[in-house]
């Protein structure tokens, strides 16, 4: 079952607007973290923004914030005031709790939206 | 430099021929990560190392894949007897996290990929 669901594979917003891009997520767990990473066509993934499942409030990151609905496992990315250097490809990615025995720390990703900012 | 180095950039292998891959991650890092992303598709995890042990390997797709991290620094990621479906980008990532549990907020910083295309 997916685990991240990335429903827009590809967005255009103009520049200087604000942009949302959705992510849902599935997990049983009550603790949890979210992360949001940019893929340029360079190929690089970034890191844009960390939101944690306890976290009172949504989290912010300069242009970046996250719109988190726990009830409703979204956790939707917006970019405010976009910039040509946006474009990209945008993946939503959860890291469940693991333990002891298993060790594994990996983060499971959506399948990505296609950013394109116009002039 | 001082982020996540891969290489070689891009690496074309005719079919059964063995390659591999080199990660050097960033400098005390403890956690070390492969990922695979086939082109259009989000990153699936491959394998996990903290220092030299390797502790999760449950997305490594055969027994042809097999990866190493002998140091606990730099890591190399090794296909057998490639097949065309091996074609993807792969991807490292590292990250400081070295506790016993939980949930981390700590980001995995990634390196600009290998393009492994297999003919």
């Amino acid at each position: 079952a997916q685990k991240i669901t990335q429903t827009q594979p590809g967005m255009f917003v103009q520049e200087k607007e604000a942009v949302t891009l959705d992510c849902t997520y599935d997990t049983s767990d009550p603790s949890y973290g979210l992360f949001w990473y940019k893929q340029p066509s360079s190929g690089e993934m970034i890191f844009l923004i960390y939101q944690g499942s306890y976290d009172q409030q949504n989290a912010t990151e300069g242009r970046y914030s996250l719109n988190f609905q726990k009830a409703r496992k979204s956790a939707n990315l917006v970019i405010s005031a976009s910039q040509l250097g946006d474009s990209a490809m945008y993946f939503c990615a959860m890291r469940e709790p693991w333990g002891r025995d298993t060790g594994r720390r990996a983060l499971t990703f959506g399948s990505g939206t296609r950013l394109q900012v116009q002039p | 430099g001082a982020g996540v180095s891969q290489s070689p950039r891009y690496k074309v292998a005719k079919r059964g021929q063995d390659v591999a891959l080199r990660c050097d991650p960033i400098s005390g890092h403890v956690s070390l990560f492969w990922y695979q992303q086939a082109l259009g598709q989000g990153p699936e995890f491959l394998t996990y190392f903290q220092n030299e042990a390797q502790l999760d390997k449950s997305g490594l797709p055969s027994d042809r894949f097999f990866a190493e991290r002998p140091e606990g620094s730099v890591s190399t990621l090794k296909i057998q007897r490639t097949q065309q479906e091996d074609s993807a980008v792969y991807l490292c990532a590292s990250s400081p996290e070295s506790g016993t549990g939980g949930i981390s907020n700590q980001p995995q910083h990634f390196g600009d990929g290998t393009r492994l295309s297999i003919l």
